[in-house]
């Protein structure tokens, strides 16, 4: 079982649209996890923290649910801009400091 | 502030040629360092990763090595470039577990 997990896609939404993705994760002892969002043929950006009490910043909101060992992404209102890959990141089993991505979830986002 | 420099940004390289892609950190010390790996359409794959001068862990068994020289120096090298090894690789360091991620390079090894 990979470390972490989502579900590749692709979603394809209409603007407007409120979309939603999950990771899950198999480290139970992981402590912190985040959002990353990767444009075509650049970098991966920090997109925002995840927190058990969950993390809003504007249209996206983020999710830890410990109990079933997943996270969340959602996204109210998609822009077209918001058109990219979302990986979800979490800690190796070692704990390390090993950071270990999903292979990321693409969202496309139509007119 | 914390910045990251990876270098070169595009490189094509023959069959069996070495490799040295270099990575440096600065505005912090002491940084987690990782070499990331992500093939065309696909999720990046952990090659490195170093929590401090010459402490290098290799996730995946390759014909590629990382050193770590310095505190803020992280070098991905191969002696003899396979075609399998094209791709974009990332140099990333992260403090507090957030991790920030260099502009990448992109290999092609023809």
């Amino acid at each position: 079982r990979k470390e972490v997990e989502q579900d590749p896609g692709p979603f394809n939404v209409p603007e407007g649209a409120t979309v939603a993705f999950n990771c899950t994760y198999s480290n139970s002892a992981s402590q912190s996890f985040f959002w990353y969002r990767q444009d075509c043929r650049k970098e991966p950006k920090l997109l925002m923290s995840v927190y058990s009490s969950g993390n809003e910043d504007g249209r996206f909101t983020a999710q830890l649910n410990r109990a079933s060992q997943y996270i969340s992404l959602l996204i109210r209102d998609s822009k077209l801009s918001d058109s990219a890959t979302y990986l979800c990141v979490g800690h190796g089993s070692s704990n390390t400091g090993k950071l270990i991505f999903g292979q990321g979830t693409t969202l496309q986002v139509k007119p | 502030s914390q910045t990251i420099h990876q270098w070169p940004a595009t490189l094509v390289q023959p069959v069996g040629s070495p490799l040295s892609l270099e990575c440096t950190v600065e505005g912090t010390s002491n940084p987690n360092l990782y070499w990331y790996r992500q093939a065309a359409g696909r999720g990046l794959q952990l090659l490195f990763y170093s929590v401090g001068i010459g402490q290098i862990s290799s996730e995946v068994p390759q014909n590629l090595s990382a050193s770590r020289p310095q505190d803020r120096q992280f070098i991905l090298s191969s002696k003899k470039l396979l075609l399998s090894d094209s791709g974009f690789y990332l140099c990333a360091w992260s403090k507090d577990r957030m991790a920030f991620f260099g502009q990448g390079t992109r290999l092609t090894v023809v």
